[in-house]
């Protein structure tokens, strides 16, 4: 089974600033990895599939990178509706889908 | 727009069965592009895949919850229903119910509220 493991847990980051979110795979997922967005009480919103193309509405500012094991998620000017946790998840292989562990953003 | 609505106990007694059903609106369940999936969280804990179902039955379970998990559809109430036996304080956990592609780009992209499940007697 894959294992997702997302770095770092918490990232400290002030208004307006870039943050730079990563996720590792435990062998090559290809670019079959999504980002999603979670807000305290809400379900997960998806922001970008395919590794690097952002969902229907969803923000320029948010922009995805990466291929194979190592894969990139960043925010390049932070907005107070930021603020959240964010988690990775391959389909390359699958049973089972796998997430991350999460990377919390929280305000510096 | 589609609308996911997850309802059932939000209370259940250890080792009896959970029981949940996902109520799917503004669309319809009968889809060859979409399978309907569950997916917990734990408190203050990430996010774990427990399955998903295709409109004709067909279904792929997470094996790390081996045969406790029964998923089933009823294309004529439009919904999908879990079931999980012998839980245990450890099943405690907002419980989603979702949708993804069934081919391609298997992300989850509608999601229900979700609903809080306490395990517990």
């Amino acid at each position: 089974e894959i294992v997702m493991t997302q770095s770092p847990a918490t990232l400290s980051v002030s208004p307006g600033e870039r943050a730079t979110l990563s996720c590792r795979a435990s062998r090559s997922v290809s670019n079959n990895l999504a980002w999603y967005q979670q807000k305290p009480g809400q379900a997960p919103r998806l922001l970008i599939y395919g590794a690097s193309t952002r969902a229907t509405g969803i923000p320029a500012r948010f922009s995805g990178g990466g291929s194979g094991t190592e894969f990139t998620l960043t925010i390049s000017s932070l907005q107070s509706e930021d603020f959240a946790v964010y988690y990775c998840q391959q389909y390359n292989n699958w049973p089972p889908l796998i997430f991350g562990g999460g990377t919390k953003v929280e305000i510096k | 727009q589609l609308q996911l609505q997850e309802s059932g106990p939000g209370l259940v007694k250890p080792s009896e069965t959970l029981s949940l059903t996902c109520s799917v609106s503004g669309g319809s369940i009968i889809s060859n592009s979409h399978y309907w999936t569950w997916i917990r969280q734990s408190p203050g804990k990430g996010l774990e895949w427990i399955g998903s179902i295709y409109y004709s039955g067909s279904t792929y379970n997470n094996p790390s919850l081996k045969s406790r998990v029964t998923i089933s559809v009823d294309t004529s109430k439009n919904q999908f229903s879990l079931k999980l036996s012998s839980v245990t304080a450890a099943d405690t956990a907002v419980y989603y119910c979702a949708r993804h592609l069934s081919y391609g780009h298997v992300n989850f992209d509608y999601w229900g509220q979700g609903t809080l499940v306490t395990v517990s007697s």
